[in-house]
């Protein structure tokens, strides 16, 4: 159970292109979602908090404008990185959470994205 | 504010070796505590939670006891498999019972284990 299901796994496309990237919760309903980066060898990075219906909440220095979070329903939430450039290119986890802090977050497989 | 702070890598074992990987926690209320393991080119997977202080998670012969004293949450294996070589995350959930809270990982462990 709590199957994460990211998608798409890799995209490589060229500068000034909006890239989106969907987060399915497959087996449950995620009270939260979650979106993270890592960059190479490092830890995760959280960049945003959402709940279904309402606004995320970005993390300090974190661009809403640039990185835009839609979470339409309890089991998708979608992250599109606008005008994309090279220094965008990393990997993006997403993950999603049942009820309160005290559940684990379940995560994706992650998204490779690379801008030429 | 609350922070994870865990064993520099890389951790080279042998086959059959005993593991340790270290992690220390600060938080001001009651966190839960997690370790997630990251296989190459994979997002991150539960390994094992415990939630209060003296519990034991456990998850596919690997250990680590909520130890609110030392405030730690040690990981252990007995016997290390080549298949455990991948980059292991301690954390911890920073508000237990708020919607808001998140998950505040460690810097990460990246473990080889050689056949």
């Amino acid at each position: 159970g709590a199957v994460v299901s990211q998608h798409p796994s890799r995209v490589i496309c060229k500068s000034g292109t909006s890239v989106k990237i969907e987060c399915r919760s497959l087996d449950f309903q995620a009270t939260t979602m979650f979106w993270y980066r890592q960059f190479p060898k490092k830890s995760l990075m959280l960049m945003a908090t959402s709940n279904e219906g309402s606004k995320a909440t970005y993390e300090q220095g974190v661009e809403k404008d640039k990185f835009l979070i839609n979470h339409a329903s309890l089991t998708l939430s979608t992250l599109t990185v606008t005008s994309a450039h090279p220094e965008d290119s990393s990997f993006y986890i997403c993950s999603a959470r049942v009820g309160q802090g005290g559940h684990p977050q379940h995560f994706g497989d992650g998204t490779r994205l690379s801008i030429l | 504010g609350d922070s994870v702070t865990q064993m520099e890598g890389p951790v080279t074992l042998s086959e059959e070796a005993f593991l340790t990987i270290n992690c220390t926690y600060t938080a001001t209320g009651y966190p839960s505590l997690f370790w997630y393991v990251q296989y190459p080119g994979e997002g991150l997977q539960l390994l094992l939670k415990a939630t209060k202080a003296d519990d034991k998670g456990s998850n596919k012969g690997f250990e680590a006891t909520y130890r609110k004293e030392t405030t730690s949450f040690h990981l252990e294996k007995g016997s290390v498999q080549v298949s455990d070589s991948a980059v292991y995350f301690c954390a911890l959930s920073d508000a237990r019972y708020s919607s808001a809270s998140k998950i505040i990982f460690g810097s990460g462990t990246r473990l080889s284990i050689r056949p």
